[in-house]
């Protein structure tokens, strides 16, 4: 299985300010047909399921603020939040969807500070 | 408008059977693979397995092979998580999702049920 490790598991970040968000893979991801990363970005708020924010690594989802961007290099993976909203308050979640079991990081609970 | 609507939540005791449902609307249910998602209580998401409405073809996670068995009923865009004997470790909830395609690629799952919470103890 492709084991997916987020960092750091809690942050907490001024309004205002950006927050990042790791995510690191076992193994490369990456479709060589189509040349895109099978990695996706979820946002839980508590009581609600995920809500899908970027997918192949940095495609944005439609009707997800351009506050949230993703980026790779390799096996790493950022999301990173311009600007935070007090309606960021979340757990993300990061998810590879290149090779079942698609698993699932252990998620980053994001506070304001 | 895509919804995936799930069955209200569950109270079992050990050893019970349970059949959850996930409903589609708004879309080719047959088309899109749906996801089964486990989160046990203030923990993460762990992925449990995906099922194609089309010819019911499922890939389980080793975590959950044997444990538990997906199916669908296309004539009522209705997808099932099932177990045959439960246990209390199984309280959770569960969510189903779509895995959603963009340009003819997969991009993660899109859409989300609201969950069902399966609760069980003696």
């Amino acid at each position: 299985d492709i084991v997916m490790t987020q960092s750091p598991d809690s942050l907490a970040v001024s309004l205002g300010e950006r927050a990042t968000i790791n995510c690191k893979s076992s193994q490369s991801v990456l479709y060589s047909s189509n040349n895109k990363n099978y990695l996706a970005w979820y946002q839980q708020k508590p009581g609600q399921p995920p809500k899908l924010l970027i997918y192949w690594a940095s495609a944005r989802e439609s009707g997800v603020p351009d506050r949230f961007s993703g980026s790779e290099s390799g096996t790493d993976f950022t999301l990173t939040i311009s600007n935070l909203q007090a309606e960021d308050v979340a757990v993300y979640h990061c998810q590879q969807y290149y090779t079942t079991p698609y698993t699932f990081g252990q998620g980053t609970k994001l506070e304001i500070k | 408008e895509v919804q995936l609507v799930q069955s209200g939540a569950e109270m079992r005791k050990p050893g019970e059977s349970l059949k959850i449902s996930c409903k589609g609307s708004g879309y080719s249910f047959a088309s899109s693979w749906i996801g089964w998602v486990r989160q046990m209580p203030g923990k993460g998401l762990e992925w449990m397995g995906i099922i194609y409405p089309g010819d019911s073809d499922a890939k389980y996670s080793p975590s959950f092979q044997g444990q538990v068995t997906f199916s669908v009923d296309k004539s009522i865009s209705t997808a099932y998580l099932q177990w045959s004997s439960l246990k209390a470790s199984d309280t959770a909830m569960y969510y189903c999702a779509r895995l959603g395609r963009g340009s003819g690629l997969h991009r993660g799952f899109d859409y989300w049920g609201q969950g069902t919470l399966v609760t069980v103890s003696s």
